[in-house]
């Protein structure tokens, strides 16, 4: 079992280009979650998706950001026009499909630097 | 928002000793309290408490749940280097299932 993976782990952008991340989640697993992390704070929700739906967008900055789960393939994470304060750790997470389980389980992150 | 809030934001402790590590929530829409550990990695599910005054054990670590006064602690007894973390905590909400809610963290360092 391989858990949850993310790449690329590190990613650097100059400003104004495009950061694409990406996400399998664990096997059984149909639910994904993006969550950021700036230095010294804690994870922020982002976007909650099931496959070909977004289920929960309300943590996603209104323009640049968008997120996707298709139907065949990685969950990804887009965002476009990248500013130095999208500089951060980008963790997906997922979880079995059934309500009422709240144990997440997290990547090793994506960090983007954005110069 | 719902907020949670951990204390100590960080602790410096030496090697062997016990540590106490504190989570306040609110209580709209609550669900479950969870704990998880994050190195220079990702965070590791520690554990997941929904009922109160149920004390859940994992070798040198336990945590507590209180309902009525809406806080969790995690315990760490006997530290060791390999304590120093990150310890966050997370709210689980009754609405989106698995949508979690996460504390600023306690930077936890064991020293020799």
């Amino acid at each position: 079992n391989a858990g949850v993976m993310q790449n690329p782990r590190h990613l650097v952008r100059r400003r104004g280009q495009e950061a694409r991340l990406r996400c399998s989640p664990m096997k059984g697993h149909s639910h994904v979650y993006w969550y950021r992390q700036l230095p010294e704070e804690g994870l922020k929700f982002m976007v909650y998706l099931q496959k070909e739906n977004i289920i929960d967008e309300s943590g996603m900055p209104k323009e640049r950001f968008s997120a996707e789960f298709p139907k065949e393939g990685p969950s990804i994470l887009r965002i476009q026009q990248v500013v130095r304060g999208d500089s951060a750790a980008y963790f997906c997470a997922s979880a079995p499909g059934y309500v009422g389980a709240n144990v997440l389980t997290f990547g090793a992150g994506s960090r983007l630097t954005v110069l | 928002e719902d907020k949670v809030v951990q204390s100590p934001l960080s602790l410096v402790v030496h090697e062997g000793d016990t540590v106490t590590l504190n989570c306040s929530y609110e209580v709209t829409n609550f669900r479950s309290l969870l704990w998880y550990k994050q190195e220079k990695k990702a965070p590791t599910f520690l554990f997941m408490l929904t009922s109160s005054g149920i004390e859940k054990k994992s070798g040198r670590l336990s945590s507590i749940l209180d309902k009525k006064e809406l806080f969790s602690i995690l315990n760490i007894t006997a530290t060791q280097t390999g304590d120093s973390a990150v310890y966050l905590c997370a709210r689980g909400n009754t609405g989106t299932a698995s949508k979690l809610t996460f504390g600023t963290g306690t930077r936890l360092q064991v020293t020799l």
